[in-house]
């Protein structure tokens, strides 16, 4: 089935560090793909997508690049901050589906210290 | 923007008991609301699609009996954990489809309800 691997966490960085958050997927047909960020108490907030391959999904900083032939969607930053320590999830919806049913992977929370 | 509001943020409950968390659409109809359970350190899994008007469809593995879906109208739908069990303690989120974007559903989701069953 369907399947998204995020890589372990914590990952813990300096403030104005390059940050790189590796993802990759398992699907059958053309996903769609989805970075998902949760800060301290709050839902899941939709940071950025891509739907078709070589699509570059951006927001607030931050970059993904939909590759199919690596099935890759790697989330990454050139200079983070303190206030982007949170969770983030790394997602897909298959593009036959009408549902937005979303399958996650198992998030890594990023720790930036000033 | 679209909100989704869950309730309660934090429940504590004997073992035993039932309770309830509902999950609202601000300000939109939500016709397609989606349940998942998030363990610690663990990915979101998805219990659950909940239609307005119509029964939920259940992800393999997940006992409709036990975690019984409602959803009544077009703003609310209620998941309720029977029988709560210590093993049934979770963080519980619920998602709404509030539109579609390049191609792909736009999910808003809830703040989540943390169950701790003793």
């Amino acid at each position: 089935g369907d399947s998204v691997t995020q890589m372990e966490g914590p990952v813990t960085l300096s403030e104005e560090a390059f940050l790189t958050i590796n993802c990759t997927y398992t699907a059958t047909g053309y996903p769609s793909l989805f970075w998902y960020v949760q800060y301290p108490g709050e839902g899941l907030q939709l940071l950025l997508k891509a739907t078709k391959a070589d699509d570059k999904g951006s927001n607030k900083g931050f970059e993904a690049t939909y590759r199919k032939e690596t099935t890759s969607f790697h989330l990454e930053k050139g200079s983070v901050q303190v206030s982007d320590s949170a969770v983030y999830f790394c997602a897909l919806t298959r593009s036959s589906s009408n549902t937005g049913k979303l399958i996650f992977g198992q998030g890594t929370t990023l720790q930036v210290k000033p | 923007g679209a909100v989704v509001s869950q309730h309660p943020s934090r429940v504590i409950c004997k073992s035993g008991t039932s309770v309830k968390i509902e999950c609202r659409s601000l300000d939109f109809q939500a016709t397609t609301m989606f349940w998942y359970r998030q363990f610690p350190k663990k990915s979101l899994m998805l219990m659950a699609t909940s239609n307005e008007g119509s029964k939920a469809t259940y992800e393999q593995g997940v006992e409709k009996d036990k975690f019984l879906i409602n959803h009544a109208s077009l703003t609310l739908s209620t998941l309720t954990v029977t029988s709560a069990h210590p093993e049934d303690s979770s963080f519980y989120i619920c998602s709404a489809k509030t539109g579609f974007s390049s191609g792909a559903n736009v999910l808003t989701f809830g703040a989540g309800s943390r169950l701790t069953v003793l």
